[in-house]
């Protein structure tokens, strides 16, 4: 049963503290999304790659946040430096096709709180 | 821009009572329209998606769909709610231009009474 792993489950931090979360896509799946859950904002797409390159990140702070796929079996989303406001689950999902009309699948999600 | 509107926050039902979760969404043409449940402390999973052909659409776990072009809708039914459907359901909204993005839903809290 292909899965969507992302680690950590949990972090806690200070605010100024780098954050750095990991995204393993299913072996295959070509587009990789980084959504963040709130309860004010609700889902927001962060950013998405398409076969590693990024083709949307309009969603995320450019200041303090940045998405990479260093492999196909990678993704990762660092924000330097947090801050309490970026206290969300961060979700990422994978898939094939258009984002707008193919099914996500998505990880557990990594909970994030800066304290 | 597209929107997607889950009127209700929260419902309740009665284990074995029939579900109805309300889906809005506001485009000039036809979108592609899911439904994603969420359980606690878990990813999003697609429930079912419709992009054309029959308006009644059937997903997993005993779930379905109508798609009403006349009132904008994509309602989630289920006729008989089991216990283990408490979570957290969203509709989605996909445009294939203008970004090429879904749109997600506020999302729908369902409780489950025994």
């Amino acid at each position: 049963d292909a899965r969507v792993t992302q680690t950590p489950r949990h972090k806690v931090t200070e605010m100024g503290q780098e954050v750095t979360m990991r995204c393993q896509p299913i072996l295959g799946h070509n587009t990789v999304f980084w959504y963040r859950q709130t309860m004010m904002q609700g889902l927001e797409l962060l950013a998405y790659f398409r076969n590693r390159a990024p083709l949307d990140d309009s969603g995320m702070p450019k200041d303090r946040f940045s998405a990479e796929m260093p492999d196909a079996t990678l993704a990762t989303l660092k924000i330097q430096p947090s801050e309490p406001r970026d206290s969300a689950v961060y979700f990422c999902a994978s898939g094939l096709g258009q984002p707008s009309t193919d099914t996500q699948y998505f990880g557990p999600g990594t909970r994030l709180t800066v304290l | 821009a597209q929107s997607v509107t889950q009127p209700d926050i929260h419902i309740t039902v009665s284990e074995g009572a029939s579900l109805e979760l309300r889906c809005n969404y506001s485009y000039g043409a036809t979108p592609y329209l899911f439904w994603y449940v969420q359980s606690p402390g878990q990813g999003l999973q697609l429930l079912l998606k419709y992009f054309s052909g029959d308006t009644l659409v059937q997903g997993i776990k005993g779930f379905e769909a109508e798609f009403k072009r006349s009132q904008s809708s994509f309602n989630l039914r289920k006729p008989s709610v089991h216990w283990s459907d408490a979570a957290e359901y969203f509709c989605a909204v996909g445009i294939t231009g203008g970004g090429n993005k879904l749109t997600f839903g506020t999302g729908t809290q369902l409780k489950v009474e025994l």
